[in-house]
C-alpha cells in the first residue's frame, strides 16, 4: 500500500513557467511533509518542507501548498530554470513515539521534471 | 560542516556473495537510516539506528542487516546476494531532537551491480 501518491510521473515544461507537483497522503497522523530534489548520480536533497499547522511555505521560487482537509500537499516551482531538471520526491514520515527519531520517511514514486530552454 | 559520507560509491558483486556498506553521518547526528533506490520500487525504507540501537525497519528479507558503531558511523550488509539486489543504497542522518521531527539529510549513496 503507498502511503503517499505523487504526480505526475514526468513532466517537461518551458524556461519561466511553473512546475506543479502533487502528492496525497491517507495517514492523517503525518506531521511533517518534505520535498527532495534528486539529480543523476546524486542522493536527495531537502528542498523544502511544510507542517500541517500552516497552509502554505515559500523559499525563494519554491512553494509548498498544504490542504490538509484534503490530505493533499504540493510543490510549486515559479520561473523554472533548466537546473531544475531532476526527479522531485515528496515524502512523510511513518507514525512514531513522540520524543523518537524521526524513523522512516515514505516518499512519492518521483517526477522527473525537464525545464526546455 | 561536512556532509553524509558513503563508502564505497561504486560496487559489482556476483549472486551469493555478500557485501557491507558504510555510512558515516554528519557529525553531531545520532540517527542513521538506510533506504534502498530502484527504478520499479523507487525509494523504499530498510532500518534506522539510533544509539546503535535498531529502532524503525522495513520490509526487506533478513538478509539485509545493519549495525550502528558508538560514533553514530553505520554499516549495512546483505548477504546472499541476489540480481534484485542491485540498487542505490542510500543512507541518511539526522540529528533526532526530543520533539521527533527532524530533517533527514542524504548520502550520495553507494550503488550496487550484482552479476
Amino acid at each position: 500500500q503507498q502511503q503517499v501518491k505523487q504526480s505526475p510521473q514526468s513532466l517537461i515544461v518551458q524556461k519561466g513557467g511553473i512546475s506543479i507537483i502533487n502528492c496525497a497522503y491517507e495517514n492523517t497522523a503525518f506531521d511533517y511533509f518534505p520535498w527532495y530534489q534528486q539529480f543523476p548520480g546524486k542522493g536527495p536533497a531537502l528542498l523544502i518542507a511544510i507542517r500541517p499547522d500552516v497552509s502554505e511555505k515559500k523559499e525563494g521560487r519554491f512553494t509548498i501548498s498544504f490542504n490538509k482537509s484534503a490530505k493533499q500537499f504540493s510543490l510549486h516551482i515559479m520561473d523554472s530554470q533548466p537546473g531544475d531538471s531532476a526527479t522531485y520526491f515528496c515524502a512523510a514520515p511513518g507514525t512514531r513515539d513522540r520524543g523518537s527519531t524521526l524513523g522512516r520517511l515514505y516518499f512519492g514514486r518521483g517526477t522527473q521534471l525537464t525545464v526546455w530552454p | 560542516k561536512a556532509g553524509v559520507t558513503q563508502t564505497p560509491r561504486y560496487l559489482i558483486k556476483t549472486r551469493g556473495q555478500q557485501v557491507t556498506l558504510s555510512c558515516s553521518p554528519i557529525s553531531g547526528h545520532r540517527s542513521v537510516s538506510w533506504y534502498q533506490q530502484t527504478p520499479g520500487q523507487g525509494l523504499q525504507f530498510l532500518f534506522e539506528y539510533f544509539s546503535e540501537t535498531q529502532r524503525n525497519k522495513g520490509n526487506f528479507p533478513g538478509r539485509f542487516s545493519g549495525r550502528q558503531f558508538s560514533n553514530s558511523r553505520s554499516e549495512m550488509n546483505v548477504s546472499t546476494l541476489e540480481l534484485g539486489d542491485s540498487a542505490l543504497y542510500l543512507c541518511a542522518s539526522s540529528y533526532a531532537s526530543i520533539s521527533g521531527q527532524e530533517t533527514q539529510y542524504f548520502g550520495p549513496g553507494t550503488r550496487l551491480l550484482v552479476l
